[in-house]
């Protein structure tokens, strides 16, 4: 079974950091292009981040309100997606769901995990 | 940024009935490789999105065939011939064409 699971989330005051974990199973998630989507609190979907497959470069691209502030970077021997967040703001709460890129649409997707940043 | 605009905002059916959602991209997302980015989420409550539609008009594996997509450039619809009970949530379009961005998303709720 495709899975995808985060962790990580939490509560983390203003200028904080966090960082979040996403576990791959049941698909080669070496071969997997991957993505981070966040919805804040009653709101819409917004697009966070996206890493390619090491063999097509590995190469990271970040929405405009992360770039600078946010990394995602990858260890394909653990099967494991990861979302470094620094410099956090009030308006980056949300739930952060992983996701899977194919055919350029986010296919597969985590249950999420919340983040919290408050004074 | 491409910006996405969805219409209605929400949508109250009865059920067997059919729905129609709306919409539309600030730029073309017809690519020089012929294919178009606009693709379809439902999100039901208390859950993820799940992709219902790719490239406009490709149902996902498992999507029942009571969901369609068409369009072309900037304009797109999503149609539910006959909603069901199941398929109350929000529904959300996205493109791909330059990086990603979705739509403000469709509340559909039945009557």
């Amino acid at each position: 079974e495709v899975q995808l699971v985060e962790s990580g989330g939490g509560l983390v005051k203003p200028g904080g950091s966090l960082r979040l974990s996403c576990a791959a199973s049941g698909f080669t998630f070496s071969n997997a292009w991957m993505s981070w989507v966040r919805q804040a609190p009653g709101k819409g979907l917004e697009w966070v981040g996206r890493i390619k497959s090491k063999t097509d470069g590995g190469t990271t691209d970040y929405a405009a309100p992360v770039k600078g502030r946010f990394t995602i970077s990858r260890d394909d021997s653990k099967n494991t997606l990861y979302l470094q967040m620094n410099s956090l703001k009030t308006e980056d709460t949300a739930v952060y769901y992983c996701t899977t890129v194919r055919r350029f649409a986010f296919d597969i997707w985590g249950q999420g995990t919340m983040v919290t940043v408050s004074s | 940024d491409i910006v996405m605009t969805q219409t209605p905002l929400s949508l109250s059916v009865t059920p067997g009935q059919p729905a129609s959602i709306s919409c539309k991209s600030s730029q073309s997302l017809l690519h020089s490789d012929g294919k178009t980015y606009l693709y379809w989420y439902l999100q039901k409550p208390g859950q993820p999105p799940q992709l219902l539609i790719y490239e406009v008009s490709n149902r996902f594996s498992g999507v029942p065939d009571r969901f369609s997509g068409s369009g072309s450039g900037t304009d797109f619809t999503l149609k539910i011939s006959r909603v069901e009970a199941e398929d109350v949530g929000v529904y959300y379009c996205m493109q791909s064409i330059q990086q990603w961005t979705f739509g403000q998303g469709t509340k559909v709720e039945i009557k």
